[in-house]
């Protein structure tokens, strides 16, 4: 059964500052990767998709790799602002049904001004 | 807009009384599907639908109903709600099941069952 983790749960830090957010699943046979941002009372908004035989994809100050291999994903942000404040969460689709996501519980993220 | 609406987007009920949440997307989506999400568990995937009258259990499919008899709406239903079906729901739909179609979210219904 695919489990997927996020380290840290929660993270505050400076504005400007670069970060990385993790993400690691258990099975290495997925479909795709995706990273998501949620912000409270609302939906999830889709950030990066990398799909598996992909290593990275990039979005304006967003990076996200993958290395299907160690079951890992990390989503990389740049310069780091206060709108950046929201909840990152990580998900993956399985072979069998590609959307069927399996999400990460996420990393709640605060930049301080 | 593009987008997926969820109605309504706060309910109360109690125990046993039947209830629908809506969900719609005007994309021309195929793919859509119903979430719900807990402290500590994440999102859970509850159905699934690929097409008009496809559906698929999720992870989480006790005490949920769906049907898929138009391609714009997908509603979930609980024929007897319990507590523990207390949660936020939302539905998401995407193109189709490429590996390149990422998939978009309703705003979430927040639901309390007493």
């Amino acid at each position: 059964k695919q489990e997927v983790t996020q380290i840290p749960a929660a993270l505050s830090v400076p504005e400007g500052e670069n970060l990385v957010l993790n993400c690691s699943f258990t099975d290495s046979a997925i479909y795709n990767l995706q990273w998501f941002r949620q912000d409270p009372g609302k939906g999830l908004t889709s950030l990066l998709l990398i799909q598996s035989s992909q290593r990275e994809q990039t979005s304006g100050r967003l990076n996200a790799s993958l290395d299907k291999s160690s079951g890992r994903s990390t989503l990389y942000i740049a310069a780091s602002q206060p709108g950046d404040s929201a909840t990152y969460l990580c998900a993956v689709s399985r072979i069998q049904g590609a959307q069927k996501l399996v999400f990460g519980q996420g990393t709640r993220l605060t930049i301080n001004p | 807009e593009a987008q997926v609406t969820q109605n309504p987007r706060y309910l109360i009920t109690v125990t046993g009384k039947k209830l629908t949440v809506t969900c719609s997307q005007n994309m021309n989506h195929e793919y859509m599907s119903w979430y719900r999400q807990d402290p500590g568990l994440g999102l859970r995937q509850i159905y699934y639908s690929m097409n008009v009258e496809v559906t698929d259990k999720g992870d989480v499919p006790e005490g949920y109903k769906v049907s898929r008899k138009e391609k714009r709406n997908f509603p979930l239903i609980l024929e007897s709600p319990s507590p523990n079906q207390t949660s936020l729901y939302f539905c998401a739909s995407s193109p189709g099941t490429g590996r390149q179609e990422t998939q978009y979210f309703g705003p979430g219904t927040r639901l309390l069952v007493l």
